[in-house]
């Protein structure tokens, strides 16, 4: 069965430090990956996802991932982070068929 | 872009009482809908999917006769919480998908049930 590790259940940076939230994979065939994040009082938005190709993946609002399919990770990060992207963060996989395997989730506050 | 919209966002009942949650596809067609459960500190864990015109697919674990499921249109799935209990409180979020099997899911902003 596949599972999504998420490493970091709470973070808190400061403005303008680099963030690399943790997510990892067991699964041995092929995966759809994928960052979710949920702003305060909003629903879950796609932040990135890779399906194939390139393994540097960018997505909105300056955040990154980076499949390294050796490692079964795929890890997100962002060089400067703002207040702003205080929310909670969701790695998620999809190996077949429609639904995704969530993470437990990564919660980010990040001070000014 | 593509909207998810979820009824009602909160909602507090008895034990006992059941709870329609209603998930609608406002500007697409959705002929999949998956429902999601979230505990608190704990990750969004599928329940069932939806498809529109069938009986749901539950995942393991998961009561079918306690969370019925009907997706009787293409922009509408409704997942009801018959004779809910305190342990039946969380939060539920349902999703839908735009377009192909390579596209992403679009979520509902989640209902927050708590049963007292």
């Amino acid at each position: 069965a596949q599972s999504v590790s998420q490493h970091n259940h709470h973070v808190i940076l400061s403005e303008a430090a680099s963030l690399e939230l943790g997510c990892n994979y067991s699964y041995g065939g092929t995966v759809n990956l994928f960052w979710y994040v949920q702003y305060p009082g909003q629903h879950l938005q796609l932040l990135l996802k890779y399906f194939s190709g390139d393994p540097l993946v960018k997505g909105i609002k300056g955040f990154e991932a980076e499949f390294i399919k050796s490692k079964f990770s795929f890890n997100l990060r962002k060089p400067s982070v703002q207040w702003s992207d205080t929310a909670e963060y969701f790695c998620a996989i999809r190996s077949s068929g429609y639904a995704l395997n969530f993470g437990k989730g990564t919660s980010l506050l990040v001070t000014p | 872009g593509a909207v998810v919209s979820q009824h009602p966002s909160w909602v507090i009942c008895k034990s006992g009482t059941s709870v329609k949650i209603e998930c609608r596809s406002l500007d697409f067609q959705a002929t999949t809908m998956f429902w999601y459960r979230q505990f608190p500190k704990q990750s969004l864990m599928l329940m069932a999917t939806s498809n529109e015109g069938s009986k749901a697919t539950y995942e393991q674990g998961v009561e079918k006769d306690k969370f019925l499921i009907n997706h009787a249109s293409l922009t509408l799935s409704t997942l009801t919480v018959t004779s809910a209990h305190p342990e039946d409180s969380s939060f539920y979020i349902c999703s839908a998908r735009v377009g192909g099997e390579n596209s992403p899911l679009h979520f509902g902003n989640g209902t927050r049930l708590t049963v007292t």
